[in-house]
């Protein structure tokens, strides 16, 4: 499967926007972009997804580079409450396939 | 809909004895998988269920554990006997394809936090 490297840590300011940032440099054509967060004590949850095109949802916002070596997840305004581990995912869009799960990202907002 | 439900929350056992976890996914969900997390090993997928019938289960650590599904609203993964190295938290996740948006997102339930003494 191929990899996708995160930073393992970041920072943020309340009410700023955030730009977690993912490498995919082995990403093959199938592959969907996902990306998951898992708030303190809880369960991991979806958050975005996208093949070529940049996305928007309620959530977030996912920027993927033209050559899809990589992609940013913009939260536009930081709250308390996005402080989690957010996780980029690759994986072809069938029913029932795993998420491998990486390291991830630390989010830190501060107040 | 409730969400997926998992229980018990909490369980601290001692080793040696049998630990059974318990997983309600959401109706209408077709795929169900069981993950453990750890500090060490991170997130990873132990099993998972299509239609009630176990597709993948190459993550099982070994032969100490085993899971079923009976019927489409109830799943169990059982560990016996337990060790304190499967001290962790174990999540339960269901999903379908949506046909719509292309995906099959994966719901998590809060999880199982194991502790074996």
């Amino acid at each position: 499967d191929a990899k996708t490297t995160q930073p393992n840590s970041m920072e943020s300011n309340e009410e700023e926007p955030v730009h977690l940032p993912c490498n995919h440099s082995t990403i093959s054509g199938t592959d969907y972009i996902h990306w998951y967060r898992q708030l303190p004590s809880q369960g991991p949850e979806y958050v975005i997804h996208g093949l070529t095109s940049n996305v928007n949802n309620r959530m977030a916002s996912l920027a993927i580079a033209e050559d899809r070596k990589s992609s940013t997840l913009i939260l536009h305004r930081a709250t308390l409450r996005d402080a989690a581990v957010y996780y980029c995912i690759l994986r072809v869009n069938n029913a029932g396939n795993m998420l491998t799960f990486g390291g991830g990202t630390r989010l830190m907002v501060k107040p | 809909d409730a969400g997926v439900i998992q229980s018990p929350r909490h369980e601290v056992t001692e080793m040696g004895q049998e630990v059974t976890l318990r997983c309600k996914p959401i109706s209408g969900h077709d795929y169900l998988f069981w993950y453990r997390q750890t500090m060490m090993r991170g997130l990873e997928l132990l099993i998972y269920f299509n239609n009630n019938v176990p597709i993948d289960d190459s993550g099982m650590p070994e032969d100490r554990f085993s899971a079923k599904m009976p019927n489409a609203s109830f799943s169990t993964l059982k560990i016996q006997p337990s060790e304190p190295r499967d001290s962790a938290v174990y999540f339960c996740a269901s999903s379908t394809l949506d046909g719509r948006r292309l995906t099959d997102t994966q719901y998590f339930g809060p999880g199982t936090r194991l502790t074996v003494l």
